[in-house]
Formats: structure tokens, C-alpha cells, sequence
């Protein structure tokens, strides 16, 4: 069974532009968890979708936001880039919500200058 | 508030020693443990998982991890260490929500 997929794995923008980032869950997943990781503040969850609904979030503003698609394949869009966005995006993929295990894609390494 | 303390930052190690990465957790809800590696330049792979049951939780590549709950911990232990066990290991808690709570993660150095 393939497992989770993010494109692109790296991606240069600029101050003030926006960005999305893709994930393709493994097959017969439903629940898809983004997190950010930097040197600085570590891995850090930013929002899980299930059933093309976001069901939890984490403390990110407000131009941080993500959909699912009905074939569980979701996307996170950040608007108005920071360079303080520089980070590496994770996506997790579970059966269900809640206490399932989930399992990382490889990450979409973002660079913002 | 769920958190998790990774008490090392960096852990170096000779090839072929035993080592263990040391793990506390803090909750107030059932406890459900992970820990993670990750290589350079690639994502987050699990290694083993504890949800209930046996508190001895064997997982990939030779690791293995007790969980004690009077200790609130959840060390990572390995007999004998590869140079390719270098990496960084994360410990994680499932929050109440269901998202992973990291902890600041272990590098993990295996010296020839």
C-alpha cells in the first residue's frame, strides 16, 4: 500500500505570497493532520480534516487553512507568507479521527525569502 | 494540558552500545504514546506505539519501550546501536483532541 504523499517537496516563495501544499492520504484513510516543523518551536499541530470537515485546530493565525476533499485528499493554503513560515510541512494520515495512529508524509519544505 | 519532556537533546553513542532516549508525559486523559524517527531531509516514521495492554512495547529496527505510569515515562531503549540508527527521535502523546503533542526530540549520534 503506498503511503502518504506531499507535493511539492519543495517550494521558494516570497514575502507576501501564498502558498498550498497537497497531501494524498494512504488508501482507505479518511482523517488527514497537518503539522509545522521548525528548529525553533519544534513539530506543532496545525489542524486535522476528517470527512472533508476540520475537526481540530491548532494556535496558528488565522491565514493559515486547509481543506479535504472527498476523496480524502487535502490541501493547506498559507496567504500573506512570513518569513517566519520557513518550515517543514508535515502531513499525517489515520483511519479515523481521534486516537487513531497516524502515519507522516515525507514533508514540503518551504522556504520563504 | 497534555505536554511531553524529551530530557536530551543529543545523545552520542558508540557503535554496537546500548542506548537509551528517555521520554516524560504529562496527562490527564488515557494515554496513548508514540515515538518517531526521522532521517535527514525526510518526514516523521513510526517505530512503536503504546495504547493499552503490555507495558513493554517492542517496535521496528530493534527498539523497544517501556511504559510507566507511577513514572510518567516512556523511555526508547535499544541493545546495540547501528550507525544507521542515527537520527532524530521524537516521543509524542495523543492530545485529548486526537492531534500528537511532540517533544522536542533526541538526536541520536552512533560514533564507529
Amino acid at each position: 500500500k503506498a503511503g502518504v504523499t506531499q507535493t511539492p517537496r519543495y517550494l521558494i516563495k516570497t514575502r507576501g505570497q501564498q502558498v498550498t501544499l497537497s497531501c494524498s492520504p494512504i488508501s482507505g484513510h479518511r482523517s488527514v493532520s497537518w503539522y509545522q516543523q521548525t528548529p525553533g518551536q519544534g513539530l506543532q499541530f496545525l489542524f486535522e480534516y476528517f470527512s472533508e470537515t476540520q475537526r481540530n485546530k491548532g494556535n496558528f493565525p488565522g491565514r493559515f487553512s486547509g481543506r479535504q476533499f472527498s476523496n480524502s485528499r487535502s490541501e493547506m493554503n498559507v496567504s500573506t507568507l512570513e518569513l517566519g513560515d520557513s518550515a517543514l510541512y508535515l502531513c499525517a494520515s489515520s483511519l479515523m479521527s481521534g486516537r487513531e495512529t497516524q502515519y507522516f508524509g515525507p514533508g514540503t519544505r518551504l522556504l520563504v525569502l | 494540558a497534555q505536554s511531553v519532556t524529551q530530557l536530551d537533546s543529543q545523545v552520542p553513542v558508540f557503535e554496537e552500545a546500548p542506548v537509551e532516549l528517555r521520554c516524560n508525559y504529562s496527562s490527564s486523559v488515557s494515554v496513548y504514546l508514540f515515538w518517531y524517527v526521522q532521517y535527514p531531509n525526510q518526514g516523521l516514521q513510526l517505530l512503536l506505539k503504546y495504547l493499552s495492554g503490555s507495558t513493554l512495547v517492542k517496535g521496528i529496527n530493534g527498539f523497544e519501550a517501556e511504559f510507566n505510569k507511577s513514572q510518567t515515562s516512556f523511555h526508547l531503549r535499544k541493545p546495540s546501536v547501528h550507525i544507521s540508527d542515527t537520527a532524530e527521535y521524537f516521543c509524542a502523546v495523543k492530545g485529548s483532541q486526537g492531534n500528537l503533542i511532540f517533544g522536542k526530540g533526541t538526536k541520536l549520534s552512533v560514533k564507529p
